[in-house]
């Protein structure tokens, strides 16, 4: 069956500009998580979402970053202005219970 | 804080050989979660460890878990070249699904 998946996969944006990055979890998922990634760095958790509810944002880094998930499936990261460090890939995972499966991510480059 | 310690984090095998990946983690948990990142890719989940003791086996690797000492370990058996990757461990925080992840254990595993 069809895994997570993201889009765009490479995004490059200058300096200043509003992202959206897509996230397409396995159907029936109640759970949706958002991830950041730097290089050679783990994971670093974002954001939490089930069904359509945001139940925990606390990793969000600043105001800049906002996710929404309005009919509890698809998901939406927003990046406004964006800032050098925000460069990274960012990945979402969905879950059913306990296990999150990952999708392939999508790596953003501001310049 | 959640804090999420990784030992080694380099690891250069020889085939055939045996290793232990050693995962310290500092507030309880009585869950962790092993996954496997190739390089460019998403992760791929290896083990889902419930409670304490458990110990769970597929091919080459097996992982335990010791809730008490807050440890869990990856055994690395017959080490073959395609378990190069880079691995982490991630026990949830209090919260039971915000993953917190390790640095990461980068394996290279030389014929």
């Amino acid at each position: 069956g069809a895994g997570v998946s993201q889009s765009p996969r490479y995004k490059v944006a200058k300096r200043g500009q509003d992202v959206a990055l897509r996230c397409d979890p396995i159907s029936g998922h109640v759970s949706l998580f958002w991830y950041q990634q730097a290089l050679g760095q783990g994971p670093e958790f974002l954001t939490y979402f089930q069904n359509e509810a945001q139940l925990d944002k606390s990793g969000l880094p600043s105001d800049r970053f906002f996710a929404e998930r309005p009919e509890g499936s698809v998901s939406t990261l927003k990046i406004q202005r964006t800032q050098q460090e925000d460069s990274a890939v960012y990945l979402c995972a969905s879950s059913l219970r306990l296990e999150q499966y990952f999708g392939p991510g999508t790596r953003l480059t501001v310049t | 804080e959640l804090k999420v310690e990784q030992n080694p984090l380099f690891l250069s095998m020889q085939e055939g050989k045996n290793y232990t990946i050693y995962c310290n983690y500092s507030t309880t948990s009585d869950r962790l979660y092993w996954y496997r990142q190739d390089p460019g890719k998403s992760l791929e989940s290896l083990f889902v460890l419930l409670s304490n003791g458990a110990v769970k086996q597929e091919g080459r690797l097996m992982a335990s878990l010791d809730t008490k000492a807050r440890l869990s370990t990856l055994h690395i058996t017959a080490a073959v070249h395609d378990l190069s990757a880079t691995y982490f461990c991630a026990p949830p925080g209090g919260s039971n699904y915000k993953l917190t992840f390790g640095k990461g254990t980068l394996l290279t595993v030389n014929p």
